[in-house]
């Protein structure tokens, strides 16, 4: 079992739609979490952080923490055909950040 | 933020040479990390360090080494290049109480 896992995608939706990005982690004891944006050829950067349980919204970006089902998603409303990127989950394991594979998310116009 | 500085943005090397990567960050973090990029393996941890002199495997050292001299430097060293170590390298320094790290512009090495 891949230590932090997410679908590779790539995940298409429509321009104006919700797009819902899910990661899921083994570690129990992970205290914090990233999530990363990634464009082709580009470094990733960060879009949000998250360290409890529920929601965090910053703009049309939403994380949500589930730490009992070891699960962290993103939620952006409004997609943009901007938004198309690969997106990274990171889950801070002792100190390290662990990444997932990433999920290349494409919105159509 | 962190600005992180990496000095090479792409290098063609040939099998068996010594490839130095430089790392410089901006901050007084003592933070910095190694990860290479791979397509289908996403960004795997080769090294880190938490303060000058100091240094700790990731997840895949082997066929790498690392240098902290100074607080602001982590270098990366590939004592004997072999194609497989072909791949986008990252560095990251880690910023503040938050614990994100913010990343280099990767040097995207080619190993002939």
């Amino acid at each position: 079992q891949k230590e932090v896992e997410q679908n590779s995608g790539p995940l298409s939706v429509p321009e104006g739609a919700i797009a819902s990005l899910n990661c899921t982690y083994s570690d129990r004891g992970s205290q914090s979490f990233f999530w990363y944006r990634q464009y082709s050829g580009k470094s990733p950067e960060l879009i949000m952080f998250i360290y409890s349980n529920g929601d965090k919204e910053d703009g049309r970006f939403t994380a949500q923490l589930n730490k009992a089902s070891q699960y962290v998603s993103l939620l952006i409303r409004d997609s943009q055909p901007s938004d198309s990127a690969t997106y990274l989950c990171a889950v801070n394991q002792g100190g390290k950040l662990i990444f997932g594979q990433g999920t290349e998310l494409s919105v159509k116009p | 933020d962190v600005k992180v500085t990496q000095s090479s943005r792409y290098l063609v090397k040939r099998t068996g040479e010594k490839v130095f990567l430089e790392c410089v960050q901006d901050m007084d973090h003592e933070n910095m990390f190694w990860y290479r990029q791979d397509p289908g393996l996403g960004l795997r941890l080769i090294y880190f360090s938490y303060d000058v002199k100091m240094k700790e495997k990731g997840d895949i050292p082997e066929g790498y080494s690392v240098s902290r001299e100074k607080k602001e430097r982590f270098s990366l060293i590939l004592e004997s290049a072999s194609t497989n170590q072909t791949s986008m390298y990252l560095c990251a320094g880690r910023g503040s109480y938050t614990g994100e790290l913010f990343f280099g512009e990767g040097s995207r090495l080619t190993v002939l």
